[in-house]
């Protein structure tokens, strides 16, 4: 069974900070997914990477995928309060059965 | 375009009764996926339909839990009879057939066991 943990599973902190959340797995997948999910919501698609050592920038998060293909992190500036929600981390295993596995999320509070 | 439509919102049963689910995916998407997420948990995959056609089941609890999707477009998981256990939120998600796009997520169902 392929697992990815995710850290820190909670993270509260003052607005204009800046954080780093943590997802690392044995496996190699074929993609990475981050999701941010409210509460009573689904998940939301974030951004996809895809090569060993990609970076992708969204506003004012960044994304990186190891080069082996097997971890990943997601960096944010300057937190503000509406960066707070749930943020999963799914990887893709690729071929004709593709569903994602999940970490557990990072919890992050962003306070005012 | 409209997301992936699920119904219902909530649901409360008592244990040993049975349940369904339906969802709706995005119009064009051929893979439908149905997640279980428990609380504080990130989504586990339940089941993959490509069209009408599973493509993988193996962490569907079969004993209990059915799904089908006959017509390739609605499907419907069901639970029967329900454990105390199953109090979960089952999230429905489709997939569009083109390279390094993401799934859209359902809202969900969120399902009470007492």
């Amino acid at each position: 069974t392929q697992l990815l943990e995710q850290s820190p599973q909670f993270l509260s902190i003052q607005e204009g900070e800046n954080l780093t959340v943590y997802c690392n797995s044995s496996s190699v997948f074929s993609s990475l997914q981050w999701y941010r999910q409210e509460p009573g919501e689904g998940p939301v698609l974030l951004v996809t990477v895809v090569t060993g050592g990609e970076v992708k920038k969204l506003k004012r998060l960044t994304f990186q995928f190891g080069d082996a293909r097997k971890d990943s992190s997601l960096h944010i500036t300057a937190a503000q309060p509406g960066d707070t929600g749930l943020y999963l981390c799914a990887g893709e295993r690729g071929g004709g059965a593709d569903g994602l596995t999940f970490g557990k999320g990072t919890h992050l509070i962003i306070q005012p | 375009e409209a997301g992936v439509a699920q119904s219902p919102r909530y649901k409360i049963i008592e244990k040993r009764q049975s349940v369904a689910f339906w969802c709706n995916p995005i119009s064009g998407h051929a893979t439908l996926y149905w997640y279980q997420q428990i609380l504080g948990q990130g989504p586990k995959l339940l089941i993959q339909f490509q069209n009408n056609g599973v493509v993988d089941d193996s962490q569907l609890p079969k004993d209990r839990f059915s799904a089908e999707r006959l017509k390739g477009v609605d499907s419907t998981l069901k639970i029967q009879p329900a454990k105390l256990e199953d109090s979960a939120v089952y999230l429905c998600a489709s997939k569009s057939g083109q390279l390094n796009y993401g799934y859209t997520f359902g809202s969900g169902t969120r399902l009470t066991v007492v």
